[in-house]
């Protein structure tokens, strides 16, 4: 059973672009959550998904993010017009109920 | 501020050495969980601690939640280069919140 997939790895977006992030959950996992690490801070919560659902997003931005989970297909979220400050690691974590969450490898988004 | 207290922020340690992270909340959790973060790569999963008072062990990583379970501590004993990296504890609140990590080092 493959663990949590994410990709890219890495993103390099220029001031202005648009970056997508895609998150691949366990087979299985139908719950799906987005964090955000900036640089010497901890991991802060940005939205819980399930399967076609916005389940909380209160700890999303409320201009330029948005996040979906489609019936089929990886989670996406999607960051309009980056910028600077939205540089940092976005972890995605996946879990077959509301309980323990298993970990992505992270995509790493650098806005120049 | 943190809702989650992590201490120390950083730690270098001599290898063989033991060392302690703490993790401390001002409200009683309900789900306590240590994470590792290697370098450039995602989170590990380590231990989650439920019950006041619990404790549990993983190879030499060991953690406990004390009896009002608002405080963890991560122990780890006779440290190696494997275990350098970030230690994160994340907890049940209303939803899952984080400390800012703990970054260990190991030094030969």
């Amino acid at each position: 059973n493959a663990g949590v997939m994410q990709n890219p790895r890495h993103l390099v977006r220029r001031r202005g672009q648009e970056a997508r992030l895609r998150c691949s959950p366990m087979k299985g996992h139908s719950h799906v959550y987005w964090y955000r690490q900036l640089p010497e801070e901890g991991l802060k919560f940005m939205v819980y998904l399930q399967k076609e659902n916005i389940i909380d997003e209160s700890g999303m931005p409320k201009e330029r993010f948005s996040a979906e989970f489609p019936k089929e297909g990886p989670s996406i979220l999607r960051i309009q017009q980056v910028v600077r400050g939205d540089s940092a690691a976005y972890f995605c974590a996946s879990s077959p109920s509301p309980d323990e969450q298993y970990f992505g490898p992270g995509t790493r988004l650098t806005v120049t | 501020s943190q809702e989650l207290e992590q201490s120390p922020q950083s730690l270098i340690v001599q290898e063989g050495k033991n060392l302690t992270i703490n993790c401390t909340s001002s409200k009683t959790l309900y789900g306590l969980y240590w994470y590792k973060q290697k370098y450039g790569e995602g989170l590990i999963f380590l231990m989650m601690l439920q019950k006041g008072g619990e404790e549990k062990s993983h190879e030499k990583i060991t953690a406990k939640l004390d009896e009002k379970k608002q405080q963890s501590s991560l122990h780890i004993t006779a440290s190696q280069p494997s275990h350098a990296g970030i230690y994160l504890c994340g907890a049940d609140l209303d939803k899952l919140i984080w400390g800012a990590g703990t970054k260990l080092i190991i030094k030969p």
